[in-house]
């Protein structure tokens, strides 16, 4: 199973709303990140957790809030966004390590968010 | 500062031409580097990965380059057909750092 899972594929939201994206992999990797990425823009990481524990966040708003409850799963917790936030939200993941071998990094499809 | 530049920017070709994307990186150390397509609003998909001992990969009609001591890779495309149109995204992978993107290169292939 090479495959990283995100669901919803679209989600539509209000500002005042609580919603939360989901990823999950089985491919027993250790590194799970978060990206934002804006129409005709490459992926902007936000958050990377590396053995369930947060290792990097690039200065995100505290309105993003991931949570990563075991290896497999990895959740980002959406609340009081703003219109600007609307943007497809990618997943991904990889072994950790940052050391020299190839260290594949898999993306999931992405979620379409949309803030009214 | 690690940088991914990518050229060009965007890239308009006729159905069964080659094209050649490039990739020119500043990241160091180097550990790997990365061709990606993406296809609008879902999520890259790899295409081929190389480290520094590599200079040559193919995967079906892709083959991509690298140089490190230029510090410059490409993607050959040969026969292009009108499912090639996607953006093309270079990333390296410094060692002990995280993902480094290009800005990609948009690629459409008319009929």
């Amino acid at each position: 199973d090479t495959e990283v899972t995100q669901t919803p594929k679209h989600l539509v939201m209000g500002m005042t709303n609580k919603k939360s994206l989901k990823c999950e992999q089985h491919m027993g990797h250790r590194a799970m990140y978060w990206y934002k990425q804006k129409a005709k823009k490459p992926p902007e990481l936000m958050f990377v957790y590396s053995y369930e524990k947060l290792s990097i966040n690039e200065s995100v708003p505290s309105r993003f809030s991931p949570e990563c409850p075991n290896s497999s799963l990895l959740n980002l917790h959406l609340h009081a966004l703003q219109p600007e936030d609307s943007a497809l939200y990618l997943c991904a993941s990889s072994h950790e390590g940052g050391g020299r071998g190839k260290n594949e990094q898999f993306f999931g499809p992405g979620t379409r968010l949309t803030v009214l | 500062k690690n940088q991914v530049e990518q050229s060009p920017q965007s890239l308009i070709i006729l159905e069964g031409k080659n094209c050649t994307l490039q990739c020119n990186y500043t990241v160091s150390p180097f550990s790997n580097l990365r061709w990606y397509k993406q296809d609008t609003g879902r999520g890259p998909v790899s295409l081929t990965i190389m480290t520094f001992s590599e200079n040559t990969k193919s995967n079906g009609r892709y083959t991509a380059t690298l140089d490190a001591d230029t510090k410059q890779s490409s993607l050959h495309i040969t026969a292009s057909q009108l499912s090639d149109s996607a953006s093309y995204i270079c990333v390296v992978k410094g060692y002990g750092q995280n993902f480094v993107f290009g800005p990609g290169t948009r690629l459409s292939v008319l009929p």
